[in-house]
This record gives structure tokens, sequence and C-alpha cells, in this order.
């Protein structure tokens, strides 16, 4: 296992369509969270997930956003209806569910392009 | 979810210790301190940790003070490679990461 893979790399996409961006954790990891970074700025969370059960949603996870994790392993975060504002890197990254101690793993990200 | 101050910008000479401070006032008793570093167009990377006592991992060290009220991250002879944007985050027992700006590292030739 290479570590937390993110698919695809680049993303460009017309305003009003719709995306999906997959994420692929490290094996044994049972936490999975989602953040967006827009340029010059550090990443903010959107939602994380134990196992299947997502466990918590930022308010910046608006209607159009949804994330599935279906069998506890690989995850997805769709947006619907794209907006231009949605351009952003979208990260990914896995860890233990060791609480507060312990480091997680991020992937490369998916970076988007609404035109 | 708790804050950290850092400065926006830091330079160093390459091959010289850096060290990048980090205030976190507000820290309650069972926060964790971590630090992460993000080269331009990657994601982030876990560089260290610590809760009280200081440590020590082949990338860096964490001064943490008695306090707890700040932090410093030690980096002994800063290379090319280390440019990065450095986070200092608190983790609370919710476990996620808030991020904040960082701080930008320019490492000298």
């Amino acid at each position: 296992d290479t570590g937390v893979s993110q698919d695809p790399r680049h993303k460009i996409t017309k305003r009003g369509q719709n995306v999906t961006f997959r994420c692929d954790p490290i094996s044994e990891h049972n936490r999975l969270y989602w953040y967006r970074q827009t340029l010059g700025q550090g990443p903010e969370f959107l939602t994380y997930f134990q196992n299947e059960a997502q466990l918590e949603k930022s308010r910046l996870l608006s209607d159009r956003f949804s994330a599935e994790r279906p069998k506890g392993s690989f995850s997805t975060l769709e947006i619907q209806r794209t907006e231009q504002g949605d351009s952003a890197m979208y990260l990914c990254a896995s860890s233990w569910p060791r609480g507060p101690n312990t480091e997680a793993f991020f992937g490369q990200g998916t970076r988007l392009t609404v035109v | 979810d708790a804050k950290t101050t850092q400065p926006n910008s830091m330079e160093s000479n390459e091959e010289e210790p850096v060290h990048l401070p980090c205030n976190h006032s507000t820290i309650s008793g069972t926060d964790y301190i971590h630090w992460y570093r993000q080269l331009p167009s990657q994601g982030p990377e876990y560089v260290i940790h610590g809760l009280t006592s200081n440590v020590n991992n082949r990338m860096a060290s964490l001064a943490i003070a008695e306090d707890r009220k700040s932090s410093t991250l030690i980096l002994h002879r800063a290379t090319l490679r280390d440019a990065a944007v450095y986070y200092c985050i608190l983790r609370e027992t919710g476990n996620q990461f808030y991020f904040g700006t960082g701080t930008s590292l320019t490492v000298i030739p």
C-alpha cells in the first residue's frame, strides 16, 4: 500500500455539470476525511467517516455536495451543478481511529477547475 | 475548534537551523499539537506531534512550552526541500484537523 490515492488528479468541467472524485485510503485506516483548499489558504474541513458512517459535516458542505463511503473502504465526493466558486483542490486523508494521538495521511488531491 | 497563530512567512539560510513558532493560548488539556507541511501542488505531509513533552523524530523536533500555550517546530538543518507551508494544528478529541494559513518557509541557498 503506497498511501492515500485520489482520482482524478485534475478535472476541468463546465459550470452546471456534476463531478465525482474518488479517494482510496490506506487499507487499514478506518477514518477518512475530505478537505477543500483554495489558493493561499489552508485546507478547510468538509466531512469525515468512521468506516461507512459519516460522522460530521461542515457548514461548507452545501446541499450540492455529497460524500459516501459505502463499504467502509474507498470514498466518493460528488458536486452537483458545479459553480465557479467550487474551483479548488479537494484533499482526502485517512487515519487510524486512535483519537488525536495519531497522524493523518493525505493524498495528492484532485484539482477542480470550473469554467 | 481551538485556534493557532503562526507568522505568515519566515526565511532561513540553507543548512542552518529553523525555529517555527506557534501560539495556541486556548489549548485544552487533551489537545495534541500536530505539525504538517505542504509542498507546492502536494497534499499536506505529517511532520510531528506531541502532547506535553518535547518530541524528536527523523524530520524535526517539537518543543512544547511548559504551560502548553506555545510550541516550536525545529528543523535542525534546513535544506531546499524543506521550503513549504508549515501548519501548526491542535487536534481535539473530535479528531478533525482544522488548518490555519500556516507559515510559508523560504530556504535561501
